[in-house]
């Protein structure tokens, strides 16, 4: 066990509709990071956080939103789902200050139809 | 030129064997790699990090890395069953704690 938790752990949505994903980091680990795996494939890098902002982002379209709260922990929200965007949703949390190991939570499954 | 490359595999050995994972990557200036291991439905879990050339070794896992030829390796000694996973090859991009992943390899061990 990581320490990092993700909710819910399984999500259906339809076309269209708009969805939540939360994440809990490590404790005392200030920089949370957003990936994406489609079967079959590595993950991939949405965003990260650090220290509530927003470090980074790979090649996702601004419908993929994010934040990170005092506390650290993560939300990622994505609008105007599309079936492509059915895929395995990992955060994955670090301590800058001690390690650049970044350690995963258990993922959310979202799948759209 | 994908960013960091994996063969999909799967990769078969027989238990008690070594499996020999690659993976190559296009930066040059990357510093920083890592082997993680996925169980079917679970999330990445860290095995070994690596940044100098050489050879890094923990319990029966050996990470190489090779900057001048830009490939890094996973062994794993005395293969076991319960090793049967995919293994996915990362480096960090540009120090920034960003990972980039390639696409795994699976590894069969056969009993």
């Amino acid at each position: 066990e990581t320490g990092v938790t993700q909710s819910p752990t399984h999500l259906i949505k339809t076309r269209g509709q708009q969805v939540t994903l939360r994440c809990s980091s490590q404790s005392g680990h200030n920089t949370v990071s957003w990936y994406q795996q489609a079967l079959g494939q590595g993950p991939q890098f949405i965003f990260q956080y650090y220290r509530e902002e927003e470090n980074g982002r790979g090649n996702f379209p601004p419908r993929f939103s994010g934040l990170q709260f005092p506390n650290y922990s993560s939300e990622l929200n994505v609008n105007a789902l599309e079936l492509d965007d059915s895929a395995l949703y990992l955060c994955a949390s670090t301590d800058r200050a001690s390690t650049d190991t970044q350690y995963f939570g258990p993922g959310t499954r979202l799948t759209v139809l | 030129q994908k960013e960091v490359e994996q063969n999909s595999g799967p990769l078969s050995v027989p238990e008690g064997a070594i499996a020999s994972l690659n993976c190559t990557y296009s930066d040059r200036g990357s510093q920083s790699f890592f082997w993680y291991r996925q169980y079917s439905g679970k999330s990445p879990e860290l095995i070994m990090s690596i940044y100098s050339n050489g050879d890094k070794e923990d319990g029966r896992f050996t990470a190489q890395l090779n900057k001048a030829s830009q490939y890094v390796s996973l062994l794993i000694r005395d293969s076991q069953p319960s090793d049967s996973a995919t293994y996915l090859c990362a480096r960090e991009r540009d120090s920034s704690y960003k990972l980039i992943f390639g696409s795994g390899t699976r590894l069969l061990v056969r009993p």
